[in-house]
């Protein structure tokens, strides 16, 4: 079957730097997504790798290697706006989004 | 201005009713997609429609039912509601998904409780 790993909940300070891991079992691979979603509202897009190393945006970054099936999100500076969800995707032959649960990322003062 | 838009926010129903939620996206995008985001926060494709065709069913109950009248609205019907189906619906839309086109947008989400 296909799977999608992440950790559940992370705790960060604000002014720290967060790692948020994704590991992943797809039926193929078309690229990888992070996308940022705050309590109630839409998802909205990050990132996208579809090779391996580190896409740099900002305060973001992403890092894929495909052939450990594992990717994570960066976040520097953090900033009490960064609390949210952030979910990992994979697109897969078909192109389609295969989505995680979600990681919870709390940051304190 | 709003890229994806979806009616309404919050619907509560009781169950057995029959209920609609509508999606409108105007980005000029082919494909558009129903998510439902459950409790435990995974977000589950439903449907995609591909220019007003169904591409993506998985497997959820045939009481869902999506409708296409043109590629800019893709509503979904759902008769006979139940409990489990309060959750979040998501509608999302983007070109087709390939490895050139990376986005898909989402709407804000309607959060439908059936009591």
């Amino acid at each position: 079957g296909q799977n999608i790993d992440q950790p559940t909940e992370m705790t960060a300070t604000e002014g720290a730097i967060v790692q948020i891991n994704c590991t992943y079992q797809t039926s193929g691979f078309n690229g990888l997504f992070w996308y940022q979603q705050h309590a109630g509202e839409a998802p909205t897009f990050l990132s996208y790798n579809v090779l391996d190393g580190l896409e740099e945006k900002g305060r973001f970054s992403s890092f894929l290697s495909r052939s450990k099936g594992y990717s994570y999100l960066l976040l520097k500076e953090l900033q009490m706006k960064d609390s949210a969800s952030y979910l990992c995707a994979v697109m897969d032959s078909n192109y389609q989004l295969i989505w995680g649960a979600g990681t919870k990322l709390i940051i304190k003062p | 201005d709003t890229a994806v838009s979806q009616t309404p926010k919050y619907l509560v129903t009781q169950m057995g009713n029959d209920k609609s939620i509508k999606c409108e996206q105007n980005l000029g995008h082919d494909t558009m997609y129903w998510y439902k985001q459950d409790s435990k926060k995974f977000l589950k494709i439903m449907f995609s429609y591909n220019n007003k065709e169904l591409i993506i069913n998985e497997t959820v109950p045939n009481r869902f039912s999506p409708k296409s009248p043109d590629k800019a609205h893709l509503n979904l019907h759902i008769n006979s509601l139940e409990l489990g189906d309060s959750a979040v619906y998501f509608c999302a839309s983007s070109q087709l998904l390939t490895e050139m086109n990376t986005e898909a947008f989402f709407g804000q989400g309607t959060r439908l409780t059936v009591v």
